[in-house]
């Protein structure tokens, strides 16, 4: 079964600065999509990031970019020049042949201007 | 462009009471997925609607119905509520068609309160 671990309950990042959200998973499936999402407090689900397994070049998203190490089964999120509206709880989801998506515990991110 | 959309947004029941949840799914996306998300966890499957038909189910007992609607609207049914049962039900839509189709976009939730 497809697993999602997110090993950081909590994180916190200066206003400005970089901060790495960390996610690891499990599968043996060779084809797949995983998928950072924001849930601020307003509750509702944002996409903020998504990757094809099939890609070996990292997604971007403006501020927000990827680690894919797909040998590793990592897939980490950056945030650059954090800012206030960036915190949030993040959620690093994966999914393969429109099943049902995978959803790891979430990492509740802080910004401190 | 019409995202998700769920109402209501907040729901007070008590015990053995029956409730109904409803979702319209992004303009052009024809498979709605259920998920209910406990507090301070992250969202866990309910079920997937294709077609007007269920065609995945996760680890939820019979007391979860739901239904998709010609239109791919959907409902999501408990029945026989329970303290436990209280959560935010996301609704989340996609299309297997669509070039991102393994994307699925989440409405904004219903918070369900069970007393």
């Amino acid at each position: 079964a497809q697993t999602v671990t997110q090993s950081q309950p909590e994180m916190s990042v200066q206003e400005a600065e970089t901060v790495t959200l960390s996610c690891t998973y499990d599968t043996s499936e060779s084809d797949y999509y995983l998928f950072w999402y924001k849930q601020p407090p307003s509750r509702q689900m944002i996409l903020v990031i998504r990757q094809e397994a099939y890609k070996q070049q990292n997604a971007t998203e403006n501020r927000f970019s990827v680690n894919f190490q797909k040998a590793a089964k990592s897939f980490s999120l950056k945030i650059s020049d954090s800012q206030l509206g960036d915190a949030a709880m993040y959620f690093c989801a994966y999914r393969r042949n429109n099943n049902d998506m995978r959803f790891g515990a979430g990492t509740r991110l802080t910004v401190k201007p | 462009d019409a995202g998700v959309t769920q109402s209501p947004t907040h729901l007070i029941k008590t015990r053995g009471q029956q409730v109904t949840l409803r979702c319209s799914p992004k303009s052009g996306h024809d498979t709605v997925s259920w998920y209910q998300q406990a507090l301070g966890q992250g969202p866990q499957f309910i079920f997937q609607y294709y077609e007007e038909e269920e065609r995945q189910r996760g680890n939820f007992p019979d007391r979860f119905s739901g239904h998709q609607f010609p239109n791919y609207s959907s409902e999501l049914n408990v029945n026989a509520l329970l303290l436990g049962d209280s959560a935010l039900y996301l609704c989340a839509s996609s299309s297997p068609s669509d070039r991102d189709g393994e994307t699925q976009y989440f409405g904004p939730g219903t918070r369900l309160l069970v007393l």
